[in-house]
């Protein structure tokens, strides 16, 4: 069945710097999504990709869908304390209506 | 506008008994999902209600039953509960394919 992996599991950032997370499926996607869940909290949508080499930004946060549509990233700019959390991507699981398959996430912690 | 309400926030359980988890949702959205999250392994789907009056087996449904109870309410009940069964319970709901999802705060269900 389809997967969907992350790339880091953590990831450390001093206050400032750049980081870039990855999301990648093992099959096309029509489209991903990006949730981002802070401590002890619940995942919160951040947005959806939906066309092939779709560029999105919010922000310091930019977000892409690879032109096969079979992986995304996460770009953050110079990351602030408030960015803690773990980022999730996900993606239509392909086999039944409706159902999202999340990657495992990556945390990202950083240092003031 | 509350948006996902879940009930309750925390239970601690001993081996084998039963409880049921709630879950309401005033966006009038059609589709609903339950979640469990555990350390490192992501968001993994136990049920999902497509629309009112269905509902189907997700990654993860062994132990579980589910009932949709009207457009609003979905639950979740564990049987006869397990060890294995400790984890934090997210339900979420969203107005149809492809949406985007809309989380609760969760539950943090421990069986000792």
């Amino acid at each position: 069945g389809q997967q969907v992996m992350q790339i880091p599991q953590y990831q450390h950032v001093q206050e400032g710097e750049d980081f870039t997370t990855y999301c990648n499926s093992s099959t096309t996607l029509s489209n991903i999504q990006w949730y981002k869940q802070r401590p002890g909290g619940h995942p919160v949508f951040l947005i959806q990709l939906v066309k092939s080499g779709e560029v999105k930004k919010q922000k310091r946060l930019t977000f892409q869908f690879g032109e096969a549509k079979k992986n995304s990233s996460l770009h953050i700019t110079a990351t602030q304390t408030t960015d803690v959390g773990t980022y999730f991507c996900a993606g239509p699981s392909g086999d039944s209506w409706g159902k999202l398959q999340f990657g495992a996430g990556t945390q990202v912690v950083v240092t003031p | 506008n509350a948006g996902v309400t879940q009930t309750p926030k925390f239970q601690v359980l001993k081996t084998g008994q039963s409880m049921t988890l709630q879950c309401a949702q005033d966006m009038n959205h059609n589709s609903m999902y339950w979640y469990r999250q555990d350390p490192g392994m992501g968001l993994r789907l136990i049920y999902y209600s497509a629309s009112e009056g269905t509902t189907d087996k997700g990654e993860v449904p062994n132990g579980y039953n589910v009932s949709r109870l009207n457009k609003r309410e979905f639950s979740l009940r564990l049987e006869s509960a397990a060890p294995s069964q400790t984890s934090v319970y997210f339900c979420a709901s969203s107005d149809g394919f492809n949406q985007p999802q809309h989380f609760g705060d969760g539950t943090r269900l421990s069986i000792l």
